[in-house]
């Protein structure tokens, strides 16, 4: 039943790491995001894809590598992990229309703490 | 550079009582505006959408007004409950819809 999912919950590592977060949603929507939301509550966007293609990268660092199998799946690869990127990372989806961006349905997050 | 503010400090209200929560933008021009529900530990909750062209729209207890002159929007809970207590997010979307801004969000209390 679950409509948009992430794996794993909970994520504690160690600077200079590399991770990975995976997003799943089960809905045939086409878009899907990755949001970044910091201890100040403030939801940014990371990625925007549509139909597997790249739309907005909002001048991530290039140690986030977005990647998407197909439609239903967006993963994020984070490469040589900082204090700095300590954070709940939200992956969303959205269904087709003339603003796909209308109604987005967000996953649970995962909780990624940098040690 | 575009900025959402929303009321920064939690509003604390009884039970029964109307909760109006505020969202005001800068150097934006958003084609839509949307209202999200979070819960602690959760994923945002998607509630109402208004377009740029739409001045008011109601679901339920819920009601969004949008005024494109004053950048503003207001976010009405009639009759509120304490199973409405939550950070509610306003958001702001362009034309392609796939760049969606938020603002901090305002914690809201409801009483009984």
């Amino acid at each position: 039943d679950t409509a948009v999912s992430q794996t794993p919950k909970y994520l504690v590592t160690q600077m200079g790491n590399d991770k990975s977060i995976k997003c799943e949603q089960n809905l045939g929507h086409d878009t899907m995001y990755w949001y970044k939301q910091d201890s100040k509550k403030f939801l940014k966007i990371m990625f925007s894809y549509n139909n597997k293609e790249l739309i907005i990268n909002e001048t991530v660092p290039n140690r986030f590598s977005p990647k998407s199998p197909d439609k239903a799946h967006l993963n994020l690869h984070i490469n040589s992990l900082e204090l700095g990127d300590s954070a709940v990372y939200f992956c969303a989806s959205s269904p087709p229309g003339t603003n796909p961006g209308e109604t987005q349905y967000f996953g649970p997050g995962t909780r990624l703490l940098v040690l | 550079s575009q900025k959402i503010e929303q009321n920064s400090e939690a509003l604390n209200i009884q039970e029964g009582k109307t909760a109006t929560l505020t969202c005001n933008y800068t150097n934006y021009s958003p084609a839509y505006l949307q209202w999200y529900r979070q819960d602690p530990g959760r994923g945002p909750v998607f509630l109402l959408l208004i377009r740029e062209n739409e001045k008011e729209k109601r679901k339920e207890r819920l009601k969004v007004t949008f005024d494109t002159t004053l950048k503003q929007s207001l976010f009405h809970i009639t009759a509120s409950q304490p199973a409405d207590s939550a950070t509610y997010l306003c958001a702001l979307s362009d034309t392609g819809g796939f760049k969606t801004i938020f603002g901090a969000g305002t914690r809201l209390f409801v009483k009984a």
